[in-house]
């Protein structure tokens, strides 16, 4: 299975800024994807990271406010932009990976970030 | 894509088989079941996959019924270290498929 890393693992941020989140895959993948997972709460889908192209975002994100680049096979970052307290969450990143016998999807260690 | 219900949560004992079941009365024929365990402050880890009947793993053991409506994740003699949450998520295999977690279900396993 893939090995994937997240910087940072957690900030704080105060209200306004932005935050960059890195995702490092230890294979090429073709799927990568972005998720929010407030506090208490389930994942929720933000974008698929498409190499190449422009992110494909999921209904209720924007690429304004989250701006992602993929720009190979083993990297993407999320940017969290003009932070709210409202964007307190768990940021994770996930890999697709088209196994033989079954077709998953790995994930980080997500990105705590604290809005102040 | 099919949507998922599942109990929000459940108790259980260590030494205990603990079974927690999905309903996905919607499923397409080309979706698998597949489910996941989440430790806090972690990410989900893939447990098990199935698309009909039962499978089983080193972890877990997955029941399907044969009209697919629901599944079965069956974890056999629980400890401590099984309470998390666990998700149950159905789609289509080998499509790029975008993953749409549900509210999962937490299992607290006492001693």
């Amino acid at each position: 299975s893939a090995v994937i890393s997240q910087k940072p693992s957690r900030d704080i941020c105060q209200r306004g800024t932005s935050l960059t989140i890195q995702c490092q895959v230890d294979s090429q993948v073709t799927m990568m994807f972005w998720y929010r997972q407030q506090p208490g709460q389930s994942l929720t889908l933000i974008a698929t990271a498409n190499q190449g192209s422009e992110a494909t975002y999921e209904s209720g994100f924007v690429i304004d406010k989250f701006p992602i680049s993929r720009p190979n096979l083993t990297f993407s970052t999320l940017t969290v932009s003009n932070m709210s307290p409202e964007d307190s969450s768990i940021y994770l990143c996930s890999v697709e990976d088209l196994g033989a016998v079954t077709d998953t999807q790995y994930f980080g260690p997500g990105t705590r970030l604290t809005v102040l | 894509l099919a949507k998922t219900t599942q109990p929000i949560s459940m108790d259980s004992y260590e030494g205990q088989e603990v079974n927690i079941t999905c309903s996905h009365n919607n499923i397409a024929t080309n979706d698998y079941i597949t489910w996941y365990q989440q430790f806090p402050s972690q990410g989900p880890r893939f447990i098990i996959q199935g698309y009909k009947t039962k499978v089983t793993n080193e972890v877990a053991s997955l029941f399907i019924p044969a009209d697919r409506k629901s599944s079965t994740l069956s974890l056999p003699r629980v400890s401590l270290s099984d309470t998390a949450v666990y998700y149950c998520l159905v789609g289509e295999l080998n499509n790029f498929n975008k993953f749409y977690f549900g509210s999962g279900t937490k299992l607290n396993v006492k001693p």
